[in-house]
């Protein structure tokens, strides 16, 4: 059965640290990595990794992808209030479904 | 660009009680998709088109009905809605051929009593 699992379930960390957020997955046939970020309302794209070892980057977040290890990360550096939200891990497979995790929840302090 | 839109934003059924749930999409994407979110559950995959024409199965599809009534809709049907079927639904689209990230619309919240 394939599956996508998420660490932690739940975060809160004070302005300006840095949070690693973690996904691990066991997919058939897998095609790619997903996260997304949602705040309260619907999810909205990050990044999509399909290669090992290449990091993505967009500002203060970054992510990689294991394909030996089966796994993903999401790093966010100089945290702010405003990336408090859920961070969705899927991973794509053939047939188009995306396998989601149950998602990380992230509360920023300031 | 809309890009993917929904109606309703909110319902509230009774029990037994039928309702069609629409999405669109002007991003001009071969595959659409219907997922549900639940607390504590994360989001499911309800049924899928990979391209007009054609309907799959998902992860969670008992009690729903699909139609892709052209490239750019895709449409949920509840046929005699249930309690479990309280969630938060949302449909998504993409570029067909599984390398491309899917866009999610905003969200239909459903109530069932």
């Amino acid at each position: 059965e394939d599956k996508v699992v998420q660490s932690p379930l739940s975060l809160v960390v004070h302005e300006g640290d840095t949070v690693t957020l973690n996904c691990s997955y066991e997919v058939t046939n897998f095609r790619s990595l997903l996260w997304y970020k949602q705040e309260k309302k619907a999810p909205t794209f990050l990044f999509m990794l399909t290669s090992s070892g290449i990091e993505k980057k967009s500002g203060r977040l970054s992510s990689i992808l294991d394909k030996k290890e089966l796994f993903s990360i999401l790093n966010i550096t100089a945290t702010q209030t405003g990336d408090s939200a859920v961070y969705l891990c899927a991973a794509l497979s053939t047939g188009y479904a995306l396998n989601f995790g149950k998602g990380t929840s992230l509360l920023v302090t300031p | 660009n809309a890009g993917v839109t929904q109606t309703p934003k909110f319902q509230v059924l009774k029990t037994g009680q039928s309702m069609t749930l629409q999405c669109a999409q002007d991003m001009n994407h071969n595959s659409m998709y219907w997922y549900r979110q639940d607390p504590g559950m994360g989001l499911r995959l309800i049924y899928y088109s990979a391209s007009e024409g054609t309907t799959d199965k998902g992860e969670v599809p008992n009690g729903y009905n699909v139609s892709r009534l052209n490239k750019r809709e895709f449409s949920l049907r509840l046929e005699s809605a249930a309690p479990s079927q309280t969630s938060v639904y949302f449909c998504a689209s993409s570029d067909s051929g599984g390398y491309y990230e899917q866009y999610f619309g905003p969200g239909t919240r459903l109530t069932v009593t």
